[in-house]
């Protein structure tokens, strides 16, 4: 069964240019999670999604990021315009449902210069 | 708020040793703490879950402790091997009235050296 898939797997843009990832979480989980990881620290919540609908998305910077899940499959995560302090690993992870287990994909490292 | 803390950020043992990683959280009101391994470039793997009405829970050579009331988690893992250096996160998830959310704590780096 193939696991979370997300694109790019690495992407330097510089600043002031926008960026989008892009999730497909596995096959049947309604819940979809994007975490934002900078380096040596532990994910952090963005945004939650119960298949369409975002949940919880205190905190995401509204300002400059967005996110979308249209059809309750896949998802994307915007940044614009990018800011040097935006460079981290965008980590996307699904779940059965709210609570259960937490499967992640490898994540999109991205570089602003 | 919920506060994780890993201490230490970083350890490296000799192969054969036995690991003891620890996490800690401010807010003893859980709904349960799970232990995730992270290869460098990847993802998050779960390794164990400890439901809040748990005092361990064990898979292999991984054992897992909860002191729900002293707000601390410890993770064994005996018998070290190389391939068990990575990066390990603990994280605690409150309960569905408070959020549902999952709150990590900053990993421990671990390095087993043949």
């Amino acid at each position: 069964e193939a696991g979370v898939v997300q694109s790019p797997r690495y992407k330097i843009i510089e600043k002031k240019q926008p960026v989008a990832f892009w999730c497909n979480p596995i096959s049947g989980h309604n819940t979809l999670y994007w975490y934002l990881q900078n380096l040596g620290q532990g994910p952090e919540l963005l945004i939650r999604y119960e298949n369409e609908e975002a949940v919880d998305d205190s905190q995401l910077p509204k300002d400059r990021f967005s996110a979308e899940r249209l059809k309750g499959v896949d998802s994307t995560l915007k940044i614009q315009p990018a800011e040097l302090g935006d460079s981290a690993v965008y980590l996307c992870a699904s779940s059965p449902g709210p609570g259960e287990t937490q499967y992640f994909g490898p994540g999109t490292r991205l570089l602003v210069l | 708020k919920q506060e994780v803390t890993q201490i230490p950020a970083a350890l490296s043992v000799p192969e054969g040793e036995n690991l003891v990683l620890n996490c800690s959280f401010t807010d003893s009101a859980i709904y349960n703490l799970q232990w995730f391994r992270q290869d460098p470039g990847k993802g998050l793997t779960s390794l164990l879950l400890i439901q809040s009405s748990q005092r361990e829970q064990t898979s292999g050579r991984l054992n897992a402790s909860l002191d729900k009331s002293s707000g601390r988690s410890t993770l064994y893992i005996a018998a070290s091997q190389p391939g068990d250096s990575a990066t390990y996160l603990c994280a605690v998830r409150v309960p569905k009235a408070a959020g549902n959310k999952l709150t990590f704590g900053g990993g421990t780096r671990v390095l087993v050296k043949p």
